[in-house]
């Protein structure tokens, strides 16, 4: 059991540039999280699928766009990157009992 | 925006002694968790508080559920280098958010060996 892996581990973009964050979990958890985490401010929830198929805006979720791709996969994406974007991604996974398992993270520079 | 207050923010602590840290919050939660991120790593689940009351222990962690729901108490005994690391306090299990979690801004626990 892998739990939760997230690709890539470190990403530096330009202003303006996309990409795609990828995460997977093969615990069989219907829901599904990402994070931004920066220093001072904690965890904040980006978006979040509570089950394959649905996906609903967290708390900071302007500038990113989630697909829930099937059951263990669900990526984020950044259409045109800026630097407030700068931070430290995190995947999580649950089931319906809340307690979320998460994976290693994304480290991403935007110049 | 947060809702949970977490103390203390950071602590420096000689190895061997006992940490507690604590989190409360303005509304009721059904679940409680602890969780441990170490640098460079993801947060880790450390103990998970399902019932008001409730104690529990994992090794030479120990939390507790408030009862009145709406705080949670992590101690730690005997702290050894290894404990360093950010804590974190998160609440869930309320109807309104369904599996969200809400997380506390982390106590940052440095042990001097």
């Amino acid at each position: 059991n892998a739990g939760v892996t997230q690709t890539p581990k470190f990403q530096v973009l330009k202003t303006g540039q996309s990409m795609t964050l990828q995460c997977a979990q093969d615990m069989n958890h219907n829901s599904m999280y990402w994070y931004r985490q920066d220093p001072g401010m904690g965890l904040r929830l980006i978006y979040y699928s509570a089950s394959e198929g649905t996906t609903d805006k967290g708390e900071v979720p302007n500038g990113y766009n989630v697909s829930r791709l099937n059951k263990r996969e669900f990526s984020l994406r950044l259409e045109s990157a800026a630097p407030s974007q700068t931070s430290v991604y995190f995947c999580a996974s649950s089931e319906r009992d809340s307690s979320q398992y998460f994976g290693p993270g994304t480290r991403l520079t935007v110049l | 925006g947060q809702q949970l207050n977490q103390s203390p923010q950071s602590m420096f602590i000689q190895e061997g002694e006992d940490v507690s840290m604590n989190c409360t919050s303005s509304s009721i939660f059904n679940t409680w968790l602890w969780y441990k991120q170490e640098p460079g790593e993801g947060p880790v689940l450390l103990i998970a508080l399902y019932k008001a009351g409730e104690l529990t222990s994992n090794g030479r962690l120990t939390a507790q559920f408030g009862i009145t729901r709406k705080d949670s108490f992590l101690n730690i005994s005997a702290s050894i280098p290894s404990d360093v690391g950010i804590y974190f306090c998160a609440g869930g299990g309320k109807e309104t958010s369904g599996s969200r979690l809400t997380f506390g801004e982390g106590t940052q626990l440095t042990v001097n060996p």
